[in-house]
């Protein structure tokens, strides 16, 4: 059945802090990862992806590590900033067929300024 | 500007009701999905179509239609089977399925609330 009044993961930082927000995936046959930001009462915006032949990739202050033998996913964000408060969560999937995708219930990132 | 549109932004239902939420997108996507999001729990697939008239149910289908009519357009039926439909509904679409999340653009949600 259905679980609510689940509380989010939550990380509080300071403005000027860096961020490291974790995910577990499921599927080890998973090849594929997104983190997805999402603020509140929106949809989800695409930060950053990863794909299973990588360790890491960077983007402009965010990084994402991938470690397959313990099926974990990070984002770090560098330097965090108010407008970064939002959910954080990830995403995967196997390339190439009709996998449907399945994500993760994300993490409460609050920034104090 | 292409993407895709959710209406309404909030909507409320009585208990027995039926509601349709609307999804309508103009990027040219063949595939639609609509996910549910409750406090604390990831996105939960209900249905998804991968083109016009044809779709198949999610994780979660149970208590909601849909119809896939027209390319642009995937509306959710919530009907009165659906115990707990309070919850933010997001729409979603991409090129193909076999793109996979990377292609997917997300509407801004609907939010309903049982009255």
């Amino acid at each position: 059945g259905e679980s609510v009044g689940l509380h989010l993961p939550t990380l509080s930082v300071q403005e000027g802090d860096n961020s490291i927000i974790n995910c577990a995936y499921s599927n080890s046959a998973s090849d594929y990862f997104i983190w997805y930001k999402q603020e509140s009462g929106k949809g989800p915006q695409f930060i950053i992806d990863i794909r299973s032949n990588m360790d890491k990739r960077q983007g402009q202050r965010v990084t994402v590590l991938l470690n397959k033998t313990v099926k974990h996913l990070s984002l770090q964000i560098a330097a965090t900033q108010p407008g970064d408060s939002a959910v954080y969560f990830c995403a995967e999937n196997i390339e190439g067929g009709s996998y449907i995708p399945t994500f993760g219930r994300g993490t409460s990132l609050i920034v104090h300024p | 500007d292409g993407g895709i549109t959710q209406s309404p932004k909030y909507l409320f239902r009585k208990e027995g009701q039926n509601v349709t939420l609307s999804c309508e997108q103009n990027l040219n996507h063949d595939a639609m999905y609509w996910y549910r999001q409750d406090p604390g729990q990831g996105l939960r697939l209900i249905y998804y179509s991968q083109i016009v008239n044809d779709f198949q149910k999610g994780d979660i289908a149970e208590g909601y239609s849909v119809s896939r009519e027209k390319k642009e357009s995937f509306p959710l039926t919530v009907t009165s089977a659906q115990k707990n439909p309070t919850a933010f509904y997001l729409c979603a679409s991409s090129s193909s399925v076999a793109t996979g999340p990377y292609g997917y653009t997300f509407g801004s949600g609907t939010r309903l609330t049982v009255v």
